[in-house]
């Protein structure tokens, strides 16, 4: 498997504009999980699904941010109008629940947003 | 509120030596804890857990103790080796099947020297 796969890596944009970050979970994972990295809050959760649907989105910070999940294989998360201080690294990762504690979530790469 | 704290953010330690890696919680509902390590511009990967019906879980360099009654973990890698130079997050989870939402630490940056 190709792991979570995170669109675009990088995305550098004007404070205002609407960004759109894209996720692909690993296939058959019925979880997906929005993670924002800073250096003061480290992981914080900003919203997860269970099979498309949302179950928490009490991490998200503002109404500027709205996440998706349109199917088992895709996932948006858009920040309209975007601000200098949501610049960070934004992660997708994705897991399995099959009824052990034993599971874990697998992380993408990464999308790192620079708002100027 | 941070839930889970890694207070120290960076740690160097010398090849072959031991790194020991901190992490405290205050939720007494957290049941499962993992550590997590990043590499640069990578996502984070997992590398060791553990149950709170235990206190010490190992595989291979890397050992997880954990104190319930301190509220406290730490991760021990012997021997160090340059390769385990990243940043290592701690995390936890509740009881339940209900997500597996997990709360992250803010990372410590450990740095093994040759």
């Amino acid at each position: 498997d190709a792991g979570v796969i995170q669109s675009p890596r990088h995305e550098v944009t004007e404070m205002g504009q609407e960004v759109t970050l894209r996720c692909k979970p690993i296939s058959g994972h019925d979880y997906l999980f929005w993670y924002r990295q800073t250096m003061m809050r480290g992981l914080e959760l900003l919203i997860y699904f269970n099979n498309n649907v949302p179950i928490d989105d009490s991490g998200m910070p503002e109404d500027r941010f709205s996440a998706k999940m349109p199917n088992a294989s895709f996932s948006t998360l858009k920040i309209q109008p975007s601000e200098p201080r949501d610049s960070a690294v934004y992660f997708c990762a994705s897991s399995f629940l099959g009824g052990t504690r034993e599971d874990t979530q697998y992380f993408g790469p990464g999308t790192r947003l620079t708002v100027l | 509120d941070q839930q889970v704290k890694q207070n120290s953010p960076s740690l160097s330690v010398q090849e072959g030596r031991i790194s020991i890696l901190n992490c405290d919680y205050t939720n007494s509902m957290f049941d499962y804890f993992l550590w997590y390590k990043k590499y640069p511009a990578e996502g984070p990967t997992f590398l060791i857990s553990i149950s709170s019906i235990k206190d010490k879980n190992e595989d291979g360099r890397f050992t997880v103790f954990l104190n319930k009654s301190a509220k406290h973990l730490s991760l021990h890698i012997v021997p160090s080796q340059p390769g385990d130079s990243a940043v290592y997050f701690c995390a936890a989870t509740k009881g339940g099947f209900g997500g597996n939402q997990f709360y992250f630490g803010t990372g410590t940056s450990l740095t093994v020297i040759p």
